[in-house]
């Protein structure tokens, strides 16, 4: 069964930086690309980042581009989001997410999500 | 960069009704990149429908999608009560995911 869980989410000060993590399993992580997704309070989906399998091909939205870097760790089956500069209207729940078999570039497993408040 | 817009932005139905919702992107896309996920309260998305019109794995098939350049659609045949939701329409395209706003499907 593929599982998703985030961690290291809370509460920071605007300006702060903060590291969330998502460890896999149930599935070989090397193979599929991860995304990271938010939803601010009340609102609908966004998409942050995306990484490949080999990490040879990283994506990031304009609104984090320069103050967000994902990155991965295959031998941990582990993924990861720094976020340094944060803003208030980065408070959101973060979601990491698998690519759907084949079709890397949905989203087809989603972990929990893990709230992010950035509020002084 | 591609503007989906989805309406309406709620829709009130009654179960054993059919749904019917729209995604309009702003410029022509390529069908295989357009994609219809569904949130209930408290939960992570769920994958429906990739490509436009191919179910994902174990989506009952009271749900289906369609459309083609600007204007997608997806359909819920007979609304159950664990349908009601909120569904969004998402495309990917010059390194760019977006989403659209999302509908709201609410029981009656």
């Amino acid at each position: 069964e593929v599982q998703l869980v985030e961690s290291g989410g809370g509460l920071v000060q605007p300006g702060g930086s903060l590291r969330l993590s998502c460890a896999a399993s149930g599935f070989t992580f090397s193979s599929y690309t991860m995304h990271w997704v938010r939803q601010a309070p009340g609102k609908g989906l966004e998409w942050v980042s995306s990484i490949t399998g080999s990490s040879n091909a990283i994506y990031y939205a304009d609104s984090v581009k320069g103050r967000f870097t994902v990155s991965r760790d295959n031998a941990k089956n582990s993924l990861y989001l720094q976020m340094n500069s944060l803003r208030a209207e980065d408070t959101a729940v973060y979601y990491c997410a698998r690519g759907y078999s084949s079709v890397w570039y949905f989203m087809g497993h989603w972990g929990q999500g893990i709230l992010v408040t950035v509020s002084s | 960069e591609i503007v989906l817009t989805q309406s309406p932005g709620t829709l009130s139905l009654s179960p054993g009704e059919r749904a019917t919702l729209s995604c309009r992107a702003s410029q022509s896309i390529n069908s295989i990149y357009l994609a219809w996920y569904q949130q209930k309260p408290g939960q992570a998305p769920r994958l429906l429908i990739q490509g436009a019109s191919s179910r994902a794995t174990g989506v009952p098939d009271r749900f289906s999608g369609s459309g083609s350049g600007t204007d997608f659609t997806l359909s819920i045949s007979r609304l159950e009560p664990e349908d009601f939701a909120v569904y969004y329409c998402q495309h990917f395209g010059s390194s760019l995911w977006t989403f659209g706003q999302g509908t709201k499907v609410e029981i009656k």
